[in-house]
């Protein structure tokens, strides 16, 4: 099984320019994750999903916009990058029980916006 | 505000010896405390995880011990290895209704052998 799949690895943008992260799961979970993680910052939740047509704020969420279309895929869009948008970026997921099982993490995405 | 706090400073030990690390959090009441390590370039992999009525859980080298009082966890890897070098973290599920983990920044371990 792959996992969490997170493309693309890696990516520069231009401030003002837009673009969708891709998060793609085959382990049937219900729960799906976006994170970011900054130097000294730790990882900050920026949206999620408890299922396929629903998504939530998480700490972070301005500048951001998700969907969950299909069960296995949870995409992050930034419209207008900024260069405070530069960070990883992963996805995650788990089951409904999450808290109590784990999550899986993707490898990331590294993001930087000139 | 709720705050989940590791320390910031790596921490250096000889290969063989117990490492122990810290996550303390407030304003939290947290049913579940998880714990992953993290390394460089990578997504973090979870490693275990202890509920609020245990008080210590062990798996292979690695315990951890919750005290709701102190609002501490403390990790533990004994007989540690150059191959346990990583960043751990810890993680809490939060009070606030919000499905999801809240992380701690990390501990970065290093084991010299």
């Amino acid at each position: 099984n792959a996992g969490v799949t997170q493309t693309p690895k890696f990516r520069v943008l231009k401030t003002g320019q837009s673009m969708t992260l891709l998060c793609a799961q085959d382990m049937n979970h219900e729960y799906m994750y976006w994170y970011r993680q900054d130097p000294g910052m730790g990882l900050r939740l920026i949206h999620y999903s408890v299922g396929e047509g629903t998504t939530a704020k998480g700490e972070v969420p301005d500048g951001y916009n998700v969907s969950r279309l299909k069960k296995q895929n949870f995409l992050l869009g930034l419209e207008s990058a900024a260069p405070s948008q530069t960070s990883v970026y992963f996805c995650a997921s788990s089951t409904s029980q999450g808290r109590a099982y784990g999550y899986t993490f993707g490898s990331g995405t590294r993001l930087t916006v000139v | 505000s709720q705050k989940i706090e590791q320390n910031s400073e790596a921490l250096n030990i000889q290969e063989g010896k117990t490492a122990t690390l810290t996550c303390n959090y407030t304003n939290y009441s947290p049913a579940y405390l998880q714990w992953y390590r993290q390394d460089p370039g990578r997504g973090p992999v979870f490693l275990l995880l202890i509920r609020e009525n245990e008080k210590e859980k062990r798996k292979e080298r690695l315990k951890v011990t919750f005290d709701t009082t102190l609002k501490q966890s403390l990790f533990h890897i004994t007989a540690s290895q150059p191959a346990d070098s990583a960043t751990y973290l810890c993680a809490l599920d939060e009070d606030t209704g919000r499905r999801a983990l809240t992380f701690g920044s990390g501990t970065r371990l290093q084991v010299q052998p």
